[in-house]
């Protein structure tokens, strides 16, 4: 059973580009969240996808956004780059998200931006 | 907002030695407590989860953890430290909405021979 993959593993991208990183959650779990973890930091959440649509949204800009596809996948969006937005970006996914349900956590997506 | 804080950024143990890691949470209802280690260029694992009951949790690798309402604590601990320890580990509770984890800044755990 594979477990929660992120695509691309490493990603190097020029201040105001933009970005989209890919996530397939573990099989059976139907939501997703997304977390930046810069350098020597703990994961921040971003925002969660239930039922293809954004459920909750953590404390970042506009510029982050996201979709959930009708198998559960997700993306993840960043628009007009910053050098701050470099970054582990992690995927979590779980079954139906909320108290209680134990969140299992990708490999991430290490995004450099120059 | 539910927060925890780790107070130590490292800890360096001898391999064999016991380890205790410190997690205190904000006040608020009773809180769904976890704690993940992350390998280097890894992912987070969770290694366990407290949400009620017995207040001592066991969890994978030898863990395990207290949680003390009266500290305000759900410290981490294993009794003999083995050197594929060293990780970063980050205790996390989950948020007023109950849809986030609001994560520790992290302890980073060095085991020396």
């Amino acid at each position: 059973d594979a477990g929660v993959t992120q695509s691309p593993t490493h990603l190097i991208k020029t201040r105001g580009q933009q970005v989209t990183l890919r996530c397939s959650p573990k099989s059976g779990h139907d939501t997703v969240s997304w977390y930046q973890q810069a350098l020597g930091q703990g994961p921040q959440f971003i925002f969660q996808y239930y039922e293809e649509e954004e459920r909750q949204r953590g404390n970042f800009p506009d510029r982050f956004s996201g979709h959930q596809f009708p198998n559960y996948s997700s993306e993840l969006n960043v628009n007009a780059l910053l050098l701050g937005d470099s970054a582990l970006y992690l995927c979590a996914s779980s079954i139906r998200g909320g108290v209680g349900t134990e969140a299992f956590f990708g490999q991430g997506t290490r995004l450099t931006v120059v | 907002a539910q927060s925890v804080t780790q107070p130590d950024i490292h800890i360096t143990v001898s391999e064999g030695a016991s380890l205790e890691l410190r997690c205190n949470y904000s006040y608020g209802a009773t809180p769904y407590l976890f704690w993940y280690v992350q390998s280097p260029g890894q992912g987070l694992q969770l290694l366990l989860k407290y949400f009620s009951g017995d207040t001592l949790v066991q969890g994978i690798k030898g863990f395990e953890a207290e949680f003390k309402r009266s500290q305000s604590s759900f410290n981490l601990r294993k009794p003999s430290v083995h050197w594929s320890d060293a990780a970063e580990y980050f205790c996390a509770v989950v948020s007023n909405s109950g849809y986030a984890l609001n994560f520790g800044k992290g302890t980073s755990l060095l085991v020396t021979p």
